[in-house]
């Protein structure tokens, strides 16, 4: 089944804990990226990439690091996660540039004390 | 000014009503444009894609209005099952993707 898997799906932290939020796909797809979703903002992009080894920032990319050293895993780090960066965070994949539907995964709700 | 705006509503509709949404963007060069559709505390899902000729699918239908830089999505005959947040989104050429906030809709018996 093709599918984006996001880990983990819920979590509750303490400022200034490191964690990371893996996001992986199935479909072989070259884009992948990150948001955040808060009341009335709507999902706003934290980072994106084209392909392996290729990112780059989005509108909030603030407090935020990715990877992308295989094309199916692109995690998203918190090096020091703060109270303002709790929210729910989707990971999303598409096929490439042209490509419109961004295939998204379930969700990671986050909640930083 | 948001690049991508959408009413938030809740919009309150009786089951059978019709109902219409809109959304504005501010980039002229925008290229494609969809509706996503996302469930309370669910992944937003490809609605449909929207096409400068305007396009159908069963009971929605969707338009484009580049000359006013705008998009309408239209449920007709609404189901209890039509409940749930509907996402305007405008990609610019690329890779930029934006999302509208979104504008829930709640369908009622």
């Amino acid at each position: 089944e093709a599918q984006v898997t996001q880990n983990p799906r819920y979590l509750i932290t303490v400022t200034g804990k490191k964690l990371t939020v893996t996001c992986s796909q199935n479909m072989n797809h070259e884009y992948m990226s990150w948001y955040r979703q808060d009341p009335g903002l709507g999902l706003r992009q934290i980072y994106y990439s084209m392909n392996v080894e290729v990112t780059d920032k989005g509108d909030v990319p603030e407090g935020y690091k990715v990877s992308r050293k295989e094309k199916r895993n692109f995690p998203l780090i918190l090096e020091s996660p703060s109270p303002n960066q709790t929210s729910l965070y989707f990971c999303a994949s598409r096929g490439g540039q042209n490509t419109g539907e961004l295939f998204f995964g379930e969700g990671s709700r986050l909640t930083v004390l | 000014r948001k690049e991508v705006e959408q009413d938030p509503g809740p919009f309150n509709v009786p089951e059978g009503a019709t109902v219409a949404f809109n959304c504005t963007y501010s980039n002229s060069a925008s290229q494609s444009f969809f509706w996503y559709r996302q469930d309370c505390r669910k992944e937003p899902k490809l609605l449909m894609s929207v096409y400068s000729s305007g396009n159908e699918d069963g009971r929605f239908t969707a338009q484009l209005n580049r000359a006013s830089q705008y998009i309408s999505l239209l449920i007709r005959d609404s189901k209890l099952s039509d409940s749930a947040t509907y996402l305007c989104v405008v990609k610019s050429g690329g890779f930029k993707t934006i999302f509208g906030a979104g504008t829930r809709l709640f369908v009622k018996a």
